[in-house]
């Protein structure tokens, strides 16, 4: 069974310093990773995904298929970044997400 | 910009008592889903649905659970029975397609509290 780990349930940083909040996965097949994120009474929304190998909000992710791993990245982080990040594995069903534990970011002026 | 909306945004309810939680998704999606997070624990999938019927369902969906799509616009979630561990956020998705990769959108959720 598919498994995503988010090892950090809390992350601090200050604001201009880089952030990366991991996740690892356990996938039998090829994966199709998501980091969502859901900002203080907002609901969840999508960040970006690995498919598109684009750049939101000044964030990255890349797949490592070696280490089983889809990190996310940010180079400067900024107040408005903080927030609940997951990240979550599609599998072959298609939109049958399986997500990680979730890890709160705070960026602190 | 078009959105999922749940109602209730809040529901409490006794032990043992039926309730429905709705969902009105985008409205030119075909793909709906539930999942829910106990407080503190992992969201977990329950239901997707598709074409009036359920396409996956996960070992938590058992025979007190059931969904509904009653008419064009509404998606439904019965739970029959409550029981107290079923306390948790309840969110309702939608998608305009099954291919994987493709982003589902969320409802806001419906806090469901058992008492």
């Amino acid at each position: 069974a598919q498994r995503v780990t988010q090892p950090e349930k809390l992350l601090s940083v200050f604001k201009g310093a880089p952030v990366e909040l991991k996740c690892n996965y356990s996938y039998s097949g090829s994966p199709e990773l998501f980091w969502y994120v859901q900002y203080s009474r907002q609901r969840l929304q999508l960040l970006l995904r690995h498919i598109s190998r684009e750049s939101i909000k000044g964030f990255t992710a890349d797949l490592n298929k070696g280490e089983t791993s889809f990190h996310l990245k940010k180079p400067f982080a900024q107040e408005e970044d903080s927030a609940m990040y997951y990240c979550a594995l599609d599998d072959n069903a298609g939109n049958m997400l399986t997500f990680g534990g979730g890890t709160r970011l705070m960026v602190k002026p | 910009e078009p959105e999922v909306t749940q109602t209730p945004s809040h529901q409490v309810t006794q032990m043992g008592q039926e309730v429905i939680l709705r969902c009105v998704p985008i409205s030119n999606h075909l793909y709906f889903y539930w999942y829910r997070q106990i407080l503190g624990q992992k969201v977990e999938f329950l239901v997707s649905f598709y074409n009036n019927e359920i396409s996956e369902k996960s070992e938590i969906f058992d025979d007190q659970f059931s969904v509904e799509r009653p008419d064009g616009s509404n998606f439904t979630l019965k739970i029959r029975s409550t029981k107290l561990e079923d306390s948790a956020m309840y969110f309702c998705a939608s998608s305009g397609s099954s291919v994987r990769g493709t982003e589902a959108f969320f409802g806001q959720g419906t806090r469901l509290t058992v008492v």
